[in-house]
């Protein structure tokens, strides 16, 4: 256990529904990210929050909705998703980001199937 | 774009043997990391490594840094069968982005 959890572990939904997926962390950082990782691709950094501020959008499409309403829980809302969205999203967490020298700790991860 | 690039993409090795896993990059960094990956799971820090080290230690892992070459290399030493993963390097340029590679997907029979 690394000390950030997600809910749920595996999502199968279709392309007009709506979820949400749910990070926790219990390390007392102050910086979150959602990580998006697909067969045989590097991982993509999606969104970072410092802080409860996202300071990094990084060109994901509007149907990836996220929200941070406190330095502990991280969400990623999801709507009208496609087929190629299927991947497994982490979350990660930092203790900071003013020290650009710090480890991420990962959750283990949504494994998320768009039919 | 800067990009960890692990090299060899698979190893298959037998336990007890080392293993040696490459990792390069393109432009100047101020630290990097390798992760591992057990199947399906989230990603696990292992070492950090910075740009004025040439090498570290920690347990059975041993990471070298040559800035020159803009490489690293991760070798894991008298393998397990629980060291069977993939592993990862991520590399920063001084923001507060680590870029990932693909990754090196390690097999230890046992």
């Amino acid at each position: 256990e690394t000390g950030v959890t997600q809910t749920p572990r595996h999502l199968v939904m279709g392309m007009t529904n709506k979820k949400s997926l749910k990070c926790e962390q219990h390390l007392g950082h102050n910086a979150m990210y959602w990580y998006k990782q697909s067969a045989k691709k590097p991982l993509e950094l999606m969104f970072v929050y410092s802080l409860e501020e996202r300071v990094e959008n990084n060109s994901v499409p509007s149907r990836f909705s996220p929200e941070c309403p406190n330095s502990s829980h991280l969400f990623l809302h999801l709507h009208t998703l496609q087929p190629e969205d299927s991947a497994l999203y982490l979350c990660a967490s930092s203790q900071d980001l003013m020290d650009r020298v710090w480890e991420q700790y990962f959750g283990p991860g949504t494994r998320l199937t768009v039919t | 774009s800067q990009q960890g690039e692990e090299d060899p993409q698979a190893l298959s090795i037998q336990e007890g043997e080392n293993a040696t896993m490459n990792c390069s990059y393109k432009t100047s960094i101020n630290n990097l990391q390798w992760y591992r990956q057990n199947s399906g799971r989230g990603l696990v820090h292992l070492i950090l490594i910075r740009s004025n080290e040439r090498e570290k230690h920690s347990g059975r892992l041993r990471v070298t840094l040559d800035t020159s070459k803009k490489s690293s290399s991760l070798l894991i030493t008298a393998s397990r069968a629980a060291d069977t993963a993939s592993y990862f390097c991520a590399t920063d340029s001084g923001t507060y982005k680590y870029i990932f590679g693909t990754g090196t997907r390690l097999k230890v029979l046992a």
